[in-house]
């Protein structure tokens, strides 16, 4: 069974750093492009960043170009997402998603996600 | 960036009626376009995708068409599960975005 499993969200203050993990199993993790897509509380999804299985390409929107970094540890199974300068906006739930080909296309499967609150 | 708009907010329908949401690009994304649904506290799903591909293990009430900027998700005889939040997203340009979402609720 594909599985994603996010950690690593909670309350940080504005301007603050936080590390998303999430961990895949179920499917060749190393072949596979991953990305992280947002839902902040009671709106709709934004697509965050995507990276590909050997992390030679790499994507981001604009809101967040500079502030997140996106990687992987293949080794692991385990994709990231370190987010630094974080700003009340950036409050959301946050997914790990499969695309499936890069640039992203649709999104499939979803993992559960992890809330990250950026207040003081 | 392409906005895209979905409408109703709300859907009202009675168990085993049909459901059509409509989900419009601000230009064209050809048949780019992938349909998700989500429920309370969990992740979304994949429906549809390339505007009419149902995904893996989705049943045949869900159905989607259209191409270009006009779309629609029909939902032939709603079941209890199917009563959820509905999302489209384009990914025929950058960034890729959704729409804001349509609730079908019980009626």
């Amino acid at each position: 069974e594909v599985q994603l499993v996010e950690s690593g969200g909670g309350l940080v203050q504005p301007g603050g750093s936080l590390r998303l993990s999430c961990a895949a199993s179920g499917f060749t993790f190393s072949s596979s492009a991953m990305s992280w897509v947002r839902q902040a509380p009671g709106k709709g999804l934004e697509w965050v960043s995507a990276i590909s299985g050997s992390d030679d390409a790499i994507y981001y929107t604009d809101s967040v170009e500079g502030r997140f970094t996106i990687s992987r540890d293949n080794s692991k199974n385990t994709l990231y997402l370190q987010m630094n300068s974080l700003r009340a906006e950036d409050t959301a739930v946050y997914f790990c998603a499969r695309p499936a080909a890069l640039p992203p296309n649709w999104f499939d499967p979803w993992g559960q996600g992890t809330l990250v609150t950026v207040s003081s | 960036e392409i906005v895209m708009t979905q409408s109703p907010a709300t859907l009202s329908v009675s168990p085993g009626e049909r459901a059509t949401l409509s989900c419009r690009a601000s230009q064209s994304v050809s048949s780019s376009l992938a349909w998700y649904q989500q429920k309370p506290g969990q992740a979304p799903r994949l429906l549809i995708s390339g505007a009419s591909t149902r995904a893996t293990g989705i049943p045949a009430r869900f159905s989607g068409s259209g191409s270009g900027t006009e779309f629609t998700l029909t939902i032939s005889s709603l079941q209890s599960e199917d009563f959820a939040v509905y999302y489209c997203q384009q990914y025929n340009n950058w960034p890729r975005t959704f729409g804001q979402g349509t609730k079908v609720e019980i009626k």
